[in-house]
């Protein structure tokens, strides 16, 4: 079945430093695949979205890059800030047919020290 | 922008007691989505709805059903709340189009039930 597994946290980095969460996940065919964020007591909300092989998301300093051999999507940013402290989640879209349902990992907490 | 509300921020209720969380989304989005949000567990699918009048159990549907009546509005129903449904509540929507399916939350309902 369709599953996604990233790093458990938490990740406790300082400013500046640079930052990967790993994502790697298990769909057959072509899924799509993203990462949201979740700042204090709000919603989800997309930082990024690839939709094929190869592809490269990137968002406010982050980027991810859809790589098919190794089944990973991990997360980076160059130069983390004090405002990214979040949980960062990693999700699939399995694309299959209408009934299937975005699969998400169980977030990584993210913890930034000035 | 695309805007899902949801009817409280924070809600406490008493054992025993019937639940409403409602959730409205201003996009025409065809298809809404209700998750619980606990520590160590991540996003888990409660029910979700493609159509109006139309719904499907997700992952943990035990202890809850839900409403569409209308096609912006998907509400959730605790028939008779328990001590171990506290949890954060997350409402979500989806366009339904061809292609990959990017969902939008709301801001979450912190639900305590005493």
């Amino acid at each position: 079945g369709n599953s996604v597994t990233q790093m458990e946290g938490p990740v406790t980095l300082s400013e500046e430093a640079f930052l990967t969460i790993n994502c790697t996940y298990t769909a057959t065919g072509y899924p799509s695949l993203f990462w949201y964020v979740q700042y204090p007591g709000e919603g989800l909300q997309l930082l990024l979205k690839a939709t094929k092989a190869d592809d490269k998301g990137s968002n406010k300093g982050f980027e991810a890059t859809y790589r098919k051999e190794t089944t990973s999507f991990h997360l980076e940013k160059g130069s983390v800030q004090v405002s990214d402290s979040a949980v960062y989640f990693c999700a699939l879209d399995p694309f299959m047919n209408r009934d299937d349902k975005i699969i998400f990992g169980k977030g990584t907490r993210l913890h930034i020290l000035p | 922008d695309v805007k899902v509300t949801q009817s409280s921020r924070y809600l406490v209720k008493r054992t025993g007691e019937k639940v409403f969380l409602e959730c409205v989304q201003d996009m025409d989005h065809e298809n809404m989505f209700w998750y619980r949000q606990d520590p160590g567990l991540g996003l888990r699918l409660i029910y979700f709805s493609y159509d109006v009048k139309m719904k499907e159990k997700g992952d943990i549907p035990e202890g809850y059903s839900v409403s569409r009546e209308k096609k912006e509005r998907f509400s959730l129903i605790l028939e008779s709340a328990s001590t171990n449904q506290t949890s954060m509540y997350l409402c979500a929507s989806s366009p339904g189009t061809e292609g990959y399916n990017e969902q939008f939350f709301g801001p979450g309902t912190r639900l305590t039930v005493l």
